[in-house]
C-alpha cells in the first residue's frame, strides 16, 4: 500500500541555517504530494504541494521538488527563523481511487535563536 | 479566514465508555474527513464522508466507530466501546471538493485518552 517516510526529528538548527527534511514514498499511479505544518495548538495546515513530477512547490520560503525518479520531496528552506519552529508532514494523495492522504510520521523542528 | 473547529480539545474517558468527538467544517465545503494520530506514530485516516454518506473508510475503521452531520454545521466522530489503544489526537478535515487541486482543511484537533 502506499507509505511516506521522512527523517526521524527532532532537528535543531541555529536561526538562518539551511534546513532539509527527507521524505521519500512509496504509491501506486501519480500522486500529488504535500507538505503540511502544526505549530503548537494549532491544526495541521498546507505548506505546499506539487501534483506531478519535477514541479516544485514553494510557499514561505520552503520548497521541495517532486523527484518521480527517486521517489522523493524532500523539505528545503535557505534560512531558517525560530517562527518556523514546528512539526512538518509530508503527506502523498492519490489522483484517483482512494483520495484520503496518506501522511508521514512528522518531523520536529526547533530553531534557536 | 474560515476555520475547522473541533471540541473537546481534550477528552478523558473510561475504557468501555462512548465518546462522541465534535467537528465544525468550513460552511461551503462538502467533504468531511477524520484522522487520528497516536502518540509518537503517524497520522492516519480514518473515513471520508460527503452527501450523508461514508465514501471512503480505512480499516481502522470498523464497527466501534461511527460519523455523523446531525445538522448543518457539525460532524461527529462517535467511538461505541472505548478501547485504551483508541487513546490519540484525532484530527477533522473538510475540503470543498475531493479532487486534489482543493486542499483539505484540519482542526487542531481533540486529544482522546481512555483510561
Amino acid at each position: 500500500g502506499d507509505s511516506v517516510t521522512q527523517m526521524e526529528g527532532p532537528v535543531t538548527l541555529s536561526e538562518e541555517a539551511f534546513l532539509t527534511i527527507n521524505c521519500t514514498y512509496t504509491a501506486t499511479g501519480y500522486p500529488s504530494l504535500f507538505w503540511y505544518v502544526q505549530y503548537p495548538g494549532e491544526g495541521l495546515q498546507l505548506l505546499l504541494k506539487a501534483t506531478k513530477a519535477d514541479d516544485k512547490g514553494s510557499n514561505k520560503g520552503f520548497e521541495a521538488t517532486y523527484r518521480k525518479e527517486t521517489t522523493s520531496f524532500h523539505l528545503e528552506k535557505g534560512s531558517v527563523q525560530v517562527s518556523d519552529s514546528a512539526v512538518y508532514f509530508c503527506a502523498l494523495r492519490r489522483g484517483t481511487g482512494r483520495r484520503a492522504l496518506t501522511f508521514g510520521s512528522g518531523t520536529r523542528l526547533q530553531v534557536q535563536p | 479566514e474560515p476555520e475547522v473547529t473541533q471540541t473537546p480539545s481534550h477528552q478523558v474517558t473510561q475504557m468501555g465508555q462512548e465518546v462522541i468527538l465534535r467537528c465544525v467544517p468550513i460552511s461551503n465545503h462538502l467533504y468531511f474527513y477524520w484522522y487520528r494520530q497516536i502518540l509518537g506514530q503517524k497520522v492516519e485516516f480514518l473515513v471520508s464522508f460527503y452527501n450523508n454518506e461514508i465514501s471512503e473508510k480505512s480499516e481502522i475503521f470498523d464497527d466501534q466507530f461511527s460519523v455523523e452531520r446531525p445538522d448543518g454545521s457539525n460532524f461527529t466522530l462517535k467511538i461505541r466501546s472505548t478501547k485504551l489503544e483508541d487513546s490519540a489526537m484525532y484530527f477533522c478535515a473538510s475540503s470543498e471538493r475531493q479532487d486534489t487541486l482543493y486542499e483539505q482543511y484540519f482542526g487542531p484537533g481533540t486529544r482522546l485518552t481512555v483510561t
